[in-house]
């Protein structure tokens, strides 16, 4: 057990619809990064907070966003969903989001869009 | 396209042999290197990692390389077990932590009995 907790475990939603996924970060980690896994694309770093500040962008479309509130939690929303959304979203926690920090991944939440 | 890369996808190893996972990256900046292992349904877990200011780096059972002059690093696994069957991913961090950390696609390893 990693200690990132991620919530659900399992999302099914229609196209065009609004979902929001959910991961608590490991005790005394300041730092929530996003990661989208699918069989095509591997592991594509979306988005990383520190202490509550957006710190670094990837690959994320702008039709998702997150944010990381003041507990550390942090929630993604993904918005108009299409068929190409479905994939396995990771979130990960590391002490400080600095240079160098390996990080610690969650169960994952497996999107479908139908 | 990727800046790390994986040589194969599939890698099949009798239980109790060595295991020998590769790994190319194309960004010679890179200063960080992980290997990760994801089981099925699982989140990605850390194995080991290594800085760039080393060659050589062991763990339990476990030991990285890293050749700086070719851009290659491996996973050796010792006396692989069915406990260690798994897709194997590299990562490394390109920009000193600044956009996370860039993933090879995995490879899935096999053990057979």
């Amino acid at each position: 057990d990693s200690g990132v907790t991620q919530t659900p475990k399992h999302l099914i939603t229609a196209t065009g619809q609004r979902v929001t996924l959910r991961c608590s970060p490991r005790s005394g980690d300041l730092s929530v990064y996003w990661y989208q896994q699918s069989l095509d694309q591997g592991l594509q770093f979306l988005i990383q907070y520190y202490n509550g500040e957006e710190r670094a962008k990837g690959n994320i479309l702008e039709r998702f966003s997150a944010q990381q509130f003041p507990d550390l939690h942090s929630e993604l929303n993904l918005s108009s969903l299409e068929l190409g959304d479905s994939a396995l979203y990771f979130c990960a926690s590391s002490v400080a989001g600095g240079f160098n920090e390996k990080l610690f991944f969650g169960s994952g939440t497996q999107l479908s869009v139908l | 396209g990727e800046s790390v890369g994986l040589h194969l996808p599939t890698l099949s190893v009798q239980e109790g042999d060595n295991s020998i996972i590769n790994c190319a990256y194309s960004n010679s900046a890179s200063d960080y290197f992980i290997w990760y292992k994801q089981e099925s349904g699982k989140g990605p877990q850390f194995i080991i990692d290594i800085r760039s200011n080393m060659d050589k780096r062991q763990g339990q059972r476990v030991t990285v390389l890293l050749n700086k002059t070719v851009k290659h690093l491996s996973l050796q696994i010792a006396a692989t077990q069915p406990g260690d069957s798994a897709v194997y991913f590299c990562a490394e961090d390109p920009r000193g932590g600044a956009d996370g950390l860039t993933f090879g696609k995995g490879t899935h390893l096999i053990i057979q009995p």
